[in-house]
């Protein structure tokens, strides 16, 4: 069954530096979507991404945050310069239309650990 | 805006047990309900869903009913297992822009032998 993947599973970073957390959706789906969970709180909406650009983003996605899909396969979320707060679990997620099942299909998570 | 409510947790439970895990939301128009489930480790798992009101999902012996009136999406399930234990999430997507869910706070489910 085809699944979304995500990369690495666990990332510790100092603050300040920049990540790039990395996801494969699952191939035929055109929308995709960034969401963090910082532990032990709701799971929160960041971007969505389809046609190529950002189609919606929350107000935490700030300038700190891009996200882009360098090829066919891989969609990233770019932190430029982490701070302590950006300590989270990120899920990837992908669905195949915008107006139909509404089911998004989730990868298992990256640990972002900012210290 | 569009916002879910969830029970607080744990629940705990022993095996066999009936679970109710309660979810009230708030949107704009008629949303689309979700259940998603996160089991130790894991990401997120579609549950169940409902796209329209009386609508009932169900997976897996677990059950839920879109009660548009009380605006409520509880999930049932009659006979719980100690396989359930994990933390179950109520969504929706509200039917206006680029379909991001809107989750509640999860509740933690355990289930002892």
């Amino acid at each position: 069954e085809p699944e979304v993947t995500q990369t690495p599973s666990h990332q510790v970073t100092q603050m300040g530096q920049e990540v790039i957390l990395r996801c494969v959706p699952i191939s035929n789906h055109l929308y995709f979507y960034w969401y963090r969970q910082i532990l032990g709180q709701k799971v929160e909406f960041l971007v969505s991404f389809y046609n190529n650009e950002i189609s919606e983003k929350s107000e935490i996605f700030d300038d700190q945050f891009s996200v882009e899909r360098p090829d066919g396969s891989n969609f990233t979320l770019k932190i430029r310069s982490t701070k302590l707060e950006d300590s989270a679990m990120y899920f990837c997620a992908s669905s195949d239309t915008l107006a139909g099942s509404y089911e998004q299909y989730f990868g298992p998570g990256t640990r972002l650990t900012v210290t | 805006g569009n916002s879910v409510t969830q029970m607080e947790g744990p629940v705990t439970l022993s095996e066999e047990a009936f679970l109710t895990i309660n979810c009230t939301y708030t949107a704009t128009g008629y949303p689309s309900l979700f259940w998603y489930v996160q089991y130790p480790g894991e990401g997120l798992q579609l549950l169940l869903k409902a796209t329209k009101a009386d609508d009932k999902g169900s997976n897996k012996g677990f059950e839920a009913t879109y009660r548009k009136e009380t605006t409520s999406f509880h999930l049932e399930k009659g006979s719980v297992q100690v396989s359930d234990s994990a933390v179950y999430f109520c969504a929706l997507i509200a039917l206006t822009g680029f379909q991001k869910l809107v989750f509640g706070t999860g509740t933690r489910l355990l289930v002892s032998p």
